[in-house]
């Protein structure tokens, strides 16, 4: 079947203005997990959701990052008030388990351009 | 909390000649490492794992890694690369149990390669 997919692949938003970032994962798989990848800096994880849970475990950088799952293989990055500061690629990722061990699966990511 | 250091931002090789890329991780019991492989525009692509057990991995695109926990490296090979091979890698560490709070990535070693 398919892998992650990611929706939109760019993205351009003005200062200010929420956007929201959707990603379809594999079906079956537990966890998603999103990151955020700046030039330079490698990829660091915003957040991540569990298979039974509407919202986000975590909230890094805090406040206006969050992350919902409207179905089980479903998870939207909602980022609130964006910030120049917030442009990067955001990569979405999902763990399948296997025996004592995981991996994570990653789609192509959303690019977003704030201005 | 876990770190991982690519010691090398850039590296060139002739098409044909052999490869290793660095990476050290810093985790106070034994971590989950990964290398990942990034094209320009894509997403990441798990080229191997360590979990546990033999600690020379054999990954995909005729890589492999060896763990080596005295020097708590896991040093990524290859004995003749590929133009092909020309990208951005990523070492990446995963807490035991399960991470998760999502893997930490160094900020990674773009490949370059001459003809």
């Amino acid at each position: 079947g398919a892998g992650v997919s990611q929706s939109p692949r760019y993205k351009v938003a003005k200062r200010g203005r929420d956007v929201a970032l959707r990603c379809d994962s594999i079906s079956g798989h537990v966890t998603l997990y999103w990151y955020r990848q700046t030039l330079g800096q490698g990829s660091e994880v915003l957040t991540y959701s569990q298979s039974d849970a509407q919202r986000d475990k975590s909230g890094r950088p805090s406040g206006r990052f969050s992350a919902e799952r409207p179905e089980r293989s479903v998870s939207t990055l909602k980022i609130q008030r964006t910030e120049q500061g917030d442009s990067a690629v955001y990569l979405c990722a999902s763990r399948w388990i296997r025996g004592c061990s995981y991996e994570q699966y990653f789609g192509p990511g959303t690019r977003l351009t704030v201005t | 909390a876990q770190s991982v250091t690519q010691p090398d931002i850039h590296i060139t090789v002739s098409e044909g000649a052999s490869l290793e890329l660095r990476c050290n991780y810093s985790y106070g019991a034994t971590p989950y490492l990964f290398w990942y492989v990034q094209s320009p525009g894509q997403g990441l692509q798990l080229l191997l794992k360590y979990f546990s057990g033999d600690t020379l991995v054999q990954g995909i695109k005729g890589f492999e890694a060896e763990f080596k926990r005295s020097q708590s490296s896991f040093n990524l090979r290859k004995p003749s690369v590929h133009w092909s091979d020309a990208a951005e890698y990523f070492c990446a560490v995963g807490v035991s149990g399960g991470g998760a709070d999502g893997l930490t990535f160094g900020k990674g070693t773009h490949l370059i390669i001459q003809p």
